[in-house]
């Protein structure tokens, strides 16, 4: 079965610093989808970036970036010069492809940014 | 264009009482889901539809939840009788085609079991 790990629990940064949060996954399919999405304080779920399998190309978004790496199953998520309203939890997902997807979400890594 | 939308927003119950929460996701979306979400932990799918039919469903706890999606539109999920541990929020959301799309989340319900 699918898995998603963010061994990060929290976070505290002060604000301008850059932060990287670890997301790690299991799955047996080769064909598969990444999710990064950002919950903040007022609790509704916000995507952020989805990554397939077969593109291992990094992605830059404004102060946002994703390294995707097949080789350590890894899908990590960097935020440069961070800012207060940052200040969220982050989920990593994973999604596999065909009929009868599995979808799952990490537990979460809470993200302080303090001013 | 509307988002997800969710009702009641807020929930208090006894154990053993039953409880219906209802979902309306974005128009011309294929796939709906439903997650428990328990404070400090990340969303667990608990069932997924694909028009009206059931994608995935093997986290739903079906002695006691139930949910339907009837025309392939609105949804509602049932919890009868709750228990203590069903204190959480559900969350709906919805997706144009399938689960990788991106899904679009409502606002949530927040469900109390005392």
């Amino acid at each position: 079965a699918q898995k998603v790990t963010q061994a990060q629990t929290e976070i505290s940064v002060v604000e301008k610093e850059d932060v990287t949060l670890d997301c790690v996954y299991e799955t047996r399919d080769t064909t598969y989808y990444l999710f990064w999405y950002k919950q903040p304080p007022s609790g509704e779920l916000v995507f952020l970036i989805r990554r397939n399998s077969f593109d291992e190309q990094n992605e830059i978004s404004g102060r946002y970036s994703w390294n995707f790496q097949k080789s350590t199953s890894s899908f990590n998520f960097t935020i440069t010069a961070s800012q207060v309203v940052d200040s969220a939890v982050y989920f990593c997902a994973l999604s596999e492809a065909g009929y009868g997807q599995n979808f799952v979400f990490g537990p979460g890594t809470r993200l302080s940014v303090l001013p | 264009e509307a988002g997800v939308a969710q009702s009641p927003r807020y929930k208090i119950i006894e154990k053993r009482q039953s409880v219906a929460f209802w979902c309306n996701p974005i128009s011309g979306h294929a796939t709906l889901y439903w997650y428990q979400q328990i404070l400090g932990q990340g969303p667990k799918l608990l069932i997924q539809f694909q028009n009206n039919g059931v994608v995935d469903d093997s986290q739903l706890p079906k002695d006691r939840f139930s949910a339907e999606r009837l025309k392939g539109v609105d949804s509602t999920l049932k919890i009868q009788p709750a228990k203590l541990e069903d204190s959480a929020v559900y969350l709906c959301a919805s997706s144009i085609i399938s689960s990788y799309n991106e899904q679009f989340f409502g606002p949530g319900t927040r469900l109390t079991v005392l």
